[in-house]
């Protein structure tokens, strides 16, 4: 299996509260993403990675920032967190830009009362 | 906007029959297909690709692309309750895009 581990795994949370995800990998990858899943939505894409400091918007980024200062780990910020973000969040690592085989870890569940 | 359709199910099939799980895409332009499986409360995991038109088999699976109707599909044979869990498409409209993924299909396996 990909070394890949979200943390935290569960987090509650209120509104207004900034919150960080992190996600760690060891397969030295260099592209990464963040995805939200919700009901009646399916996956969406927040933002991603492809490289240290190289990073880019996805379908679904405002109220959401991220950050990627080494190879291994990138995480995902929210500044001031709404009901809105209540989702379970994903991160996946893939070789490079011309696969779309993505190994994702075990995603982190965030609630925002 | 490119978007990728599938029928939310659930699709129930009896233990034994074919799963037929389809995939509309809205771009010609689009390159590489991805089926992932999603068992309830875990992570989705790959277990099919297709870059080109036609069938490729994989064991108990069959993915079949048509680019022209903009249509890709998963066939799972011998279909088992284990294989129960949400199938996501997932699509790749050139080498430097992020995949875009359908809402998913619950299948449901009756034993």
């Amino acid at each position: 299996d990909a070394g890949i581990t979200q943390s935290p795994r569960h987090k509650v949370t209120e509104t207004g509260t900034p919150v960080t995800l992190r996600c760690h990998q060891t397969e030295n990858h260099r592209y990464m993403y963040w995805y939200r899943q919700d009901p009646g939505h399916g996956l969406r894409l927040i933002h991603y990675s492809y490289g240290v400091k190289d990073t880019d918007k996805g379908e679904v980024s405002d109220g959401y920032s991220v950050s990627r200062s080494k190879t291994e780990d990138f995480l995902l910020t929210l500044e001031s967190a709404t009901s809105s973000q209540t989702s379970v969040y994903f991160c996946a690592i893939s070789a490079g830009p011309n696969t779309g085989e993505l190994f994702f870890g075990e995603g982190s569940r965030l609630t925002v009362l | 906007q490119k978007e990728v359709e599938q029928n939310s199910g659930p699709l129930s099939v009896p233990e034994g029959a074919i799963a037929s799980l389809n995939c509309t895409y809205s771009d010609r332009g689009s390159q590489s297909f991805f089926w992932y499986r999603q068992y309830s409360g875990k992570s989705p995991e790959l277990i099919m690709s297709i870059y080109s038109n036609g069938d490729k088999e994989d064991g108990r699976f069959t993915a079949q692309l048509n680019k022209a109707s903009q249509y890709v599909s998963l066939l799972i044979r011998d279909s088992q309750p284990s294989d129960s869990a949400t199938y996501l498409c997932a699509v790749m409209w050139s080498g430097n895009t992020p995949l875009v993924f359908g809402k998913g299909t619950r299948l449901s396996v009756i034993a």
